[in-house]
Order: structure tokens, then sequence, then C-alpha cells
């Protein structure tokens, strides 16, 4: 079975710096994609970013962008010039092609940006 | 404008009753999910359907049921046998394809009393 492991319940960062989140996975396949998905208060869940694993290049979406490892299976979230929008919970997922391409979510991280 | 509706956004029950939530996507996709999530957790899959009449048991599938009849509607029933009801229901839709990623609904909050 595949797992996804958020290590950092909690975060907090100051409006207009940098902010990590850790993210790791576990599983056999070599073609995989992966995903960042934000849930603000309102409990939407919104697509972040999502990156390909046959692609060595690091994905990237205005603030946001990914450190993706493929060996270690580290796939991090980097949020620059942090804006109060920002606070939510963010989750990382993995589809899962046994399982009718659901997601496996790891557990989470609710990110706080302080004024 | 395309996407996932979902209905109601609150919805109260009295325990022992049957009650059935929504979700339609006009995305033309052919794979539709239901998530259930608990507060401070991640979402955890119930149903899913990647064609219509048809769908497969999730993780935690124990006291739902799903129909499948149109390629845009994927209704979750939440039957008295499911034990603790109460939570958060999130339903997605995909093209089907590993490649895609899920779009998601804006939830129901189903209270169970």
């Amino acid at each position: 079975a595949q797992t996804v492991t958020q290590s950092q319940p909690e975060m907090s960062v100051q409006e207009a710096e940098t902010v990590t989140l850790s993210c790791t996975y576990d599983t056999s396949e070599n073609n995989y994609y992966l995903f960042w998905y934000k849930q603000p208060p309102s409990r939407q869940m919104i697509l972040v970013i999502r990156q390909e694993a046959y692609k060595q290049q690091n994905a990237t979406e205005n603030r946001f962008s990914v450190n993706f490892q493929k060996a270690a299976k580290s796939f991090s979230l980097k949020i620059s010039d942090s804006q109060l929008g920002d606070t939510a919970m963010y989750f990382c997922a993995f589809p899962d092609n046994n399982a009718g391409n659901m997601l496996t979510f790891g557990g989470g991280t609710r990110l706080m940006v302080k004024p | 404008d395309g996407g996932i509706t979902q209905s109601p956004k609150y919805l109260f029950r009295k325990e022992g009753q049957n009650v059935t939530l929504s979700c339609e996507q006009n995305l033309n996709h052919d794979a539709m999910y239901w998530y259930r999530q608990d507060p401070g957790q991640g979402l955890r899959l119930i149903y899913y359907s990647q064609i219509v009449n048809d769908f497969q048991k999730g993780d935690i599938a124990e006291g739902y049921s799903v129909s499948r009849e149109k390629k845009e509607s994927f209704p979750l029933t939440v039957t008295s046998a499911q034990k603790n009801p109460t939570a958060f229901y999130l339903c997605a839709s995909s093209q089907g394809r590993r490649t895609y990623e899920q779009y998601f609904g804006p939830g129901t909050r189903l209270t169970v009393t």
C-alpha cells in the first residue's frame, strides 16, 4: 500500500517570508504524479501544484515551487513571499493506480501566516 | 462555468435516518470520488466510480452506498449502518487517468444527532 507522510502538523510564517512544508511517500512505482492541495477555512480543496516523477525539473507555479527528490521519495512545497491568504491546511497527495487513481493524502500541515 | 457542485452545504439528520448527499459535475469527467474528512485529518476514500454504472469500494465504504446512473452525477447515501456519520464529505472528479488531478466540490457538512 502506498503511504504519504507529512511530519509537520502545524507551521507558522511571517508575512512575506518563505516557508517549506515537507512530504515523504512510499511507492514501488517508477512513473507517477504528486500533488499539493490547499484547504483554506472555506474547506474547498484547491490544487496548488503537481509534479511529474519522470521530470527532473521541479514544478513551479508563481510563488509555489516544489523540491522533488525522487530517490529519497521526498516532495516538499516551498511558498515564497507568504501572504495572509496562504493560511490553510496543506495536503500532499499521491494517486493510487490500483484503486481508480484515488488520491492517498498525507495527514496535512496547518500553515498560519502571521501579519 | 464548469465545476462540481455539492448540495446542501450543511445537512442535519436524526440518528437512524438515511441521508443522500448530492454531487454533480459538468466537466465531462469519467471518474468521480467520495471522500470523508474528520476534524484535523486528511481525506479518506469512501467510493469511486470510473465509468457509468460501475463503482468500487474505497477504504471506508461500510455504511455507505452510491449509484452512478449518469456520467455527471454520483450521489452518496449515508445509511443508518454508518456508526459515526458526522463528518465533512467531499466529492471529486477527474478525467480518470493517472496523469490528471482531481477537482473537488465545496463539500457537505453532515451532522447526525
